[in-house]
Parts: structure tokens; sequence; C-alpha cells
């Protein structure tokens, strides 16, 4: 159990197009969504955490027009990145917080790797 | 910002031999877990300990905390190759996100 699945797992496209990432929870609902970057050999960081039914909230230094964040029901969080450019070429990373677990676990995606051309 | 500091950076042992990393962190926390991560892949949760915690086990996996040094240390016993992966710790402050930290890279040569 506790599955996160996102889609597409890698994702090729031409600079100052948009790409949209999804991140879903296969068997829980999930009331918090965090979005993570990753660059190649460092750790995560937080970009936002996104509420169902919310606006999300950003980190700061993470440009939310950027980063559009749509959290519209309890298993799927989107994440469209606009307009990209070669820099935002990163490994994205969901994970997701189960309702109604307490323990602060958190369940991760797969991944998704952005290459802008 | 990271939160927590791991160290080694990067640690290579032979099978069978167990493998140490140690995370620092810098503020109080409700709780210190440690995911693992294969290249190139998500991560997955290891083991969590509770701030009122000092030691907790699991399988081969034996992790520490010691708040007042603001440290944690994960081993791994009897280690395999298919342990070989990078290794976090992440602290919980605000009961709403996980900081990271910067990860070992841990290899185990068969």
């Amino acid at each position: 159990g506790a599955v996160v699945s996102q889609h597409p797992s890698w994702v090729i496209c031409k600079s100052g197009t948009s790409v949209k990432i999804e991140c879903r929870s296969l068997d829980f609902q999930a009331t918090t969504m965090f979005w993570y970057r990753q660059f190649p050999k460092q750790s995560l960081m937080l970009m936002a955490t996104s509420n169902e039914g919310s606006k999300a909230t950003y980190e700061q230094g993470v440009e939310k027009d950027k980063f559009l964040i749509n959290h519209a029901s309890l298993t799927l969080s989107t994440l469209t990145v606009t307009s990209a450019h070669p820099e935002d070429s990163s490994f994205y990373i969901c994970s997701a917080r189960m309702a109604g677990l307490n323990t602060g676990e958190l369940f991760f995606g797969e991944g998704s790797r952005l290459t802008v051309l | 910002s990271q939160q927590g500091e791991e160290d080694p950076q990067a640690l290579s042992i032979q099978e069978g031999e167990n493998a140490t990393m140690n995370c620092s962190y810098k503020t109080s926390i409700n709780n210190l877990q440690w995911y693992r991560q294969n290249s190139g892949r998500g991560l997955v949760h290891l083991i969590l300990i509770r701030s009122n915690e000092r030691e907790k086990h699991s399988g081969r996996l034996r992790v520490t905390l010691d708040t007042s040094k603001k440290s944690s240390s994960l081993l791994i016993t009897a280690s395999r190759a298919a342990d070989t992966a990078s290794y976090f710790c992440a602290t919980d402050v605000r009961y709403s996100t996980l900081t990271f930290g910067k990860g070992t890279m841990l290899l185990v040569s068969p």
C-alpha cells in the first residue's frame, strides 16, 4: 500500500514550452502533497506544499508563476513548469502525507526527470 | 535551507561490513527520519525516530538520536551490495514539512 505515482517519469521539451507533471496517491488520500526539486548528486529542495482545495505555499525563492501547482483532489496534485528554460532541467519529486496517518512519514513518487533543450 | 548535514558525503565498504552515517541538524525537531534513494529514483522511507526516543531498530538498521547534540546516526549492519544507494536524513520540525540533508552516497562492493 501507500503508493505514489508520478507521471511522466521523464520528459524532454523545447525551451519556452510548458510541462505538466502529475502526482497521484493510488491507494490512499493525501491531504498534503509536497514538491521537491533535486539537482544531480544533491539533496532535495522543497519547492512548495499543496493542500487539497487551497493554494499552494511556496518556499522562498520559488516563483509561483513559474511553477504552477494544483491540488484538485485528495489523490492528485500537478506541477506545471511554465515557459521552461534549460535551467529548469532537473529531477522533480513529489511526496504525499497520508490522511489520518500522524507518524510524519511521507510517501514519495519515483520522480520526473525534466530536460529542457 | 538545509537543516540536516550528513557525513560522510560518500562511503565505500565491502559486503558484510557495517556502514555508519551521521546527521546533524540545527533546530529542535519533532522527529527525524532516514530515507534511501537509488540512483534516479524516488525516496523510500526507512525509519522514523521521535524526539523523545534515543534508539530504534528495524531489521539491519539501527538509528540513534541525541537531541542534546542535535545529531543522529544510521547504522546498517552486515551490508549487502543491494544497500548501495544514497541515504538522507530528514527533520520534521513543524509536523508539516520535511527538510532533507545533503545525503551520504553508500557504495557496497561485493
